[in-house]
Order: C-alpha cells, then sequence, then structure tokens
C-alpha cells in the first residue's frame, strides 16, 4: 500500500484479555516504531525495529508488553492480561533509513484501544 | 528528557501569523515538527539537523539553534488546513522523543 497500515483501528476488550495489534509498513522501509498516545500527549516511544531486529524495547511499560517483527515486515504489539491503564491510541511508523541519517517517520492512523 | 512546546494552545484569525517554540534541555541534533489532526496519524513536515539551518515548506518554516537547544515553527498567513496539533520531537540515540504538542485553531 501507499502508507503505513495498522488494524484493527478500534479495539474494546475487557480486562484481563490479550490484544493483539498489526502494523503494515510502507514496502522497504527499514526501520518500524511503536508509540502510544494519551488523550491530549504526544507519542510515546515504546519499541524500534530494524528489519527483523528489536533494536530497542525501552519504552515498553511492563512484561505484559511484546512486539515482533519476524520478517522484517509486519509488525504485531501484543498487550497480556489487559489493564484499563493500557487504553490509548497505538501509532505505528516506519522510516526507510535510521533516524540517525535525518530520516521522516511515516505514522500510520493508529489502534484506538479500549479497556474495559 | 521530553521537549517542552510552547505555547499550549493558539487560536488564530485565517491570514494571521503564529510561532510555535520547542525547547530541550539537552544537546540537539536534529528535531522533526509533525502536524497531527483529530483521529489522524502525525504528519512529517520537516526535519532540521544540526547546522543553525532554516527550512520551509509552503507558509511554514523551521529554524533550529542548537547553542540555545531549542527549534521554532513559523507559520505565515495561516489557512484554515493548518488546524491541528503539532508536535516537536528529539532525537535521541534511535527513538524521537515528542513534545506534548501546540494545538493550533484557525477560525475563518
Amino acid at each position: 500500500g501507499a502508507g503505513v497500515s495498522q488494524s484493527p483501528r478500534y479495539k474494546v476488550a475487557k480486562r484481563g484479555q490479550d490484544v493483539a495489534l498489526r502494523c503494515d509498513p510502507i514496502s522497504g522501509h527499514v526501520s518500524l516504531f511503536w508509540y502510544q498516545q494519551a488523550l491530549g500527549q504526544g507519542p510515546e516511544f515504546l519499541t524500534y525495529f530494524q528489519n527483523e531486529a528489536q533494536l530497542d524495547k525501552s519504552g515498553l511499560p511492563s512484561d505484559r508488553f511484546f512486539a515482533e517483527r519476524p520478517e522484517g515486515s509486519v509488525s504485531t504489539l501484543k498487550i497480556q492480561r489487559t489493564q484499563q491503564e493500557d487504553s490509548a491510541v497505538y501509532l505505528c511508523a516506519s522510516s526507510f533509513g535510521g533516524l540517525g541519517v535525518g530520516q521522516p517517520q511515516h505514522f500510520g492512523d493508529g489502534t484506538r484501544l479500549s479497556i474495559l | 528528557q521530553q521537549p517542552v512546546q510552547s505555547p499550549q494552545a493558539v487560536i488564530l484569525r485565517e491570514g494571521e501569523d503564529a510561532v510555535i517554540n520547542c525547547s530541550s534541555s539537552k544537546a540537539l541534533y536534529s528535531v522533526h515538527w509533525y502536524r497531527q489532526k483529530h483521529g489522524e496519524a502525525p504528519v512529517f513536515l520537516m526535519i532540521l539537523l544540526k547546522g543553525g539551518e532554516q527550512k520551509g515548506h509552503d507558509k511554514i518554516s523551521a529554524s533550529f539553534n542548537e547553542k540555545k537547544q531549542q527549534s521554532s515553527l513559523y507559520l505565515t498567513a495561516s489557512q484554515l488546513s493548518y488546524s491541528g496539533t503539532y508536535f516537536c520531537g528529539t532525537v535521541e540515540d534511535d527513538k524521537i522523543i515528542f513534545g506534548k504538542g501546540t494545538r493550533l485553531h484557525i477560525l475563518p
């Protein structure tokens, strides 16, 4: 596709359930980022992949959060035993190269996660 | 360390100018600017790299002063389409640290 695609667009889950959020980056983009955006706040970094390698997961809030990108393209963010504080918009972004070379990030529309 | 944006919110009439500031307590090497409309993805505006350069994109331009550890975004002769939340982001290692955003509302 032309842009970064995320699915589902909206997800409602009960507290304690597991959820999986999908990101399909722009074809050929090496770098992939996941962010969490609370209402009225800026995106907060969660994790970063370069191809299939997860190079930084320092932003993941707890061990309930897990991300993978097994073939270096599509990525999945999984949240286990969801809590109400997990409710947020989860944004995925991709870039052709790394941030060190001044590459812009292209964002998807996000998945709005609501935990009841 | 999250960059600090000011002002938090701006209301303008169409055709007026605005300046949005972004300050960091850490040394800056590059600054990213994005605009996000409600319910949509953040959209890339521009990147400024170390060197104090100024960049332009239509009637939106930005400056970067690494000595003062700040960047400013200038919107000239604002249009209705400029409404949204503007985020600056500073690059630390391999990630962008975004500010809390500046909400811009343009009135006709």
